[in-house]
């Protein structure tokens, strides 16, 4: 199994451009999220997905969008890119089961520089 | 979620135990104690977790106090490999709304 697969590695952007981040994850799992880490900082949410069609917001949702038509695909939409969004993105997929959180599995990201 | 404290580095030399503490005074009953590492700039890796009892698997094992107020990280035979930021999470189980990270504790395995 591939597990999450990000898509791409790396990538500059110039101020006001657009780009979508792709995810995929081939483990059939219902849960998926997006995550951002800054230079020395931890992960912060920016969205999440419980289930083909339906997403919510995270911590820091303002810029992005998001969108999940199939259960394996969880693109991440970056519209007018601003220096702020410099930044390495994290996708992850986890199967949830009843009472107790399941583990999350995390992509290799991507590395987004906007300049 | 708790919030949780843990040391922003330490160091261990290689083939010895690596202990690494945790402070989540304030976990409600329904939150586990989640262990995640990142290796250089890797997609975060998930370890081990727990609710009261010690848990043990293939990468390391997880103590957490009677009152759960802390839990330490054991990594037995700690290697080069295991160099990596490790972030200890509380959260409450049965939510599907991502995990808080904190800025974890960046564990150096020396030679």
């Amino acid at each position: 199994n591939a597990g999450v697969t990000q898509t791409p590695k790396f990538r500059i952007l110039k101020i006001g451009q657009s780009m979508t981040l792709q995810c995929t994850q081939d483990m059939n799992h219902n849960y998926m999220y997006w995550y951002r880490q800054d230079p020395g900082m931890g992960l912060k949410l920016i969205y999440y997905s419980v289930g083909a069609g339906i997403t919510d917001k995270g911590e820091v949702p303002n810029g992005y969008n998001v969108s999940r038509s199939t259960t394996e695909d969880f693109p991440l939409r970056l519209e007018l890119a601003a220096p702020s969004q410099t930044s390495v993105y994290f996708c992850a997929s986890s199967l949830l089961m009843t009472g107790e959180r399941d583990i999350q599995y995390f992509g290799a990201g991507t590395r987004l520089s906007v300049l | 979620d708790a919030k949780t404290t843990q040391p922003p580095s330490m160091d261990c030399a290689e083939g010895r135990a690596a202990n690494l503490p945790c402070n989540h005074s304030t976990i409600s009953g329904n939150e586990y104690v989640y262990w995640y590492r990142q290796i250089h700039s890797q997609g975060p890796q998930y370890i081990i977790h727990g609710l009261k009892n010690n848990e043990t698997n293939e990468m390391a094992s997880l103590i957490i106090t009677e009152d759960r107020k802390s839990s330490t990280l054991i990594l037995p035979h700690a290697t080069l490999r295991d160099t990596a930021v490790y972030y200890c999470i509380a959260v409450a189980g049965g939510g599907a709304d991502g995990l808080t990270f904190g800025k974890g504790t960046h564990l150096i395995i020396q030679p």
